[in-house]
C-alpha cells in the first residue's frame, strides 16, 4: 500500500440498506477526513479524526458514522442510505504534529443510492 | 457564514498563461491551499500558502493577500494536461478545511 486507499471503487445501493465504505492509509497520518462532492459545489466534510480513538462532526454528517480504532483506518458507515446520500466519497488524511497540515486524498468511492 | 468564491469555468490556450482568482471569507485563518483534480480522479495537493506574498513552484505560482481575503494560482506555459478542476481551500481557525466549488480549466489547442 502507498498513501491512502479507498474500497469500493464503486457501488451501487438499494434505499434503505447499509453500507460501509473503507478507508486506509500508510502514512501514519495522525488525522483522517471524509469528504463528499456534489456536482457543482465543494468538497463538504461529513466526519473527521484528529487522531486514533476521536472523532468529530464535520458539515454534514447526518445519516453518517465513523470510526476510529486505529492509526490506520477510518470507515465510513451509512446506516440506512438515502437517494441524497448519491455522491462521490473522498477519504484524506493529514500530518497534524506539525508543518502545513496539507491533506492527501484517496482515489474516492462513487456511491449511488437508489 | 464562511464562503470561498472562484469563477465556474475558463478557457485558456495552450503555450498561454492563465490566473485563477480565489476570494474567501472565513472565521479565522490558517492557511490557504490549491488543489488541482482531474475529472474521475482525487484532488491532489498543488501549493500552500500562509504569508502574503508569491510561491513559485515551477509553471505554478500562488499569491496571497490576506488583508484582502484574495489568492490567485498562476499557471504558465499551458499544456494540455493542465485541463482540470482547480480547488480553493481556506484553513480556518478550527483548522478545519473550507473549500471552493472549484474552477473548471479548459485548454484548447
Amino acid at each position: 500500500i502507498a498513501g491512502i486507499t479507498q474500497a469500493p471503487t464503486s457501488q451501487i445501493l438499494a434505499a434503505g440498506r447499509r453500507m460501509t465504505l473503507r478507508c486506509t492509509q500508510d502514512m501514519r497520518h495522525n488525522a483522517m477526513y471524509w469528504y463528499r462532492q456534489d456536482l457543482g459545489l465543494g468538497l463538504r466534510l461529513i466526519h473527521y479524526s484528529n487522531t486514533a480513538g476521536t472523532t468529530g462532526k464535520g458539515e454534514v454528517p447526518d445519516g453518517y458514522s465513523v470510526s476510529r480504532a486505529n492509526t490506520d483506518d477510518f470507515p465510513l458507515t451509512l446506516a440506512s442510505a438515502v437517494p441524497s446520500q448519491t455522491s462521490v466519497y473522498f477519504c484524506a488524511s493529514s500530518d497534524r504534529t506539525g508543518g502545513t497540515d496539507t491533506q492527501y486524498f484517496g482515489p474516492g468511492t462513487r456511491l449511488t443510492v437508489l | 457564514g464562511q464562503n470561498i468564491d472562484q469563477p465556474t469555468e475558463m478557457t485558456a490556450t495552450e503555450g498561454a498563461i492563465v490566473q485563477i482568482n480565489c476570494t474567501y471569507q472565513t472565521s479565522g485563518f490558517n492557511g490557504l491551499f490549491w488543489y488541482q483534480q482531474h475529472a474521475g480522479e482525487a484532488p491532489t495537493f498543488l501549493s500552500y500558502n500562509v504569508l502574503d506574498g508569491l510561491e513559485e513552484k515551477g509553471r505554478f505560482s500562488s499569491f496571497l493577500s490576506r488583508s484582502k481575503g484574495y489568492s490567485y494560482l498562476l499557471l504558465k506555459e499551458l499544456q494540455m494536461k493542465d485541463s482540470a478542476s482547480y480547488l480553493c481551500a481556506v484553513m480556518d481557525s478550527n483548522y478545519q478545511l473550507i473549500w471552493g466549488a472549484g474552477t473548471k480549466l479548459i485548454i484548447k489547442p
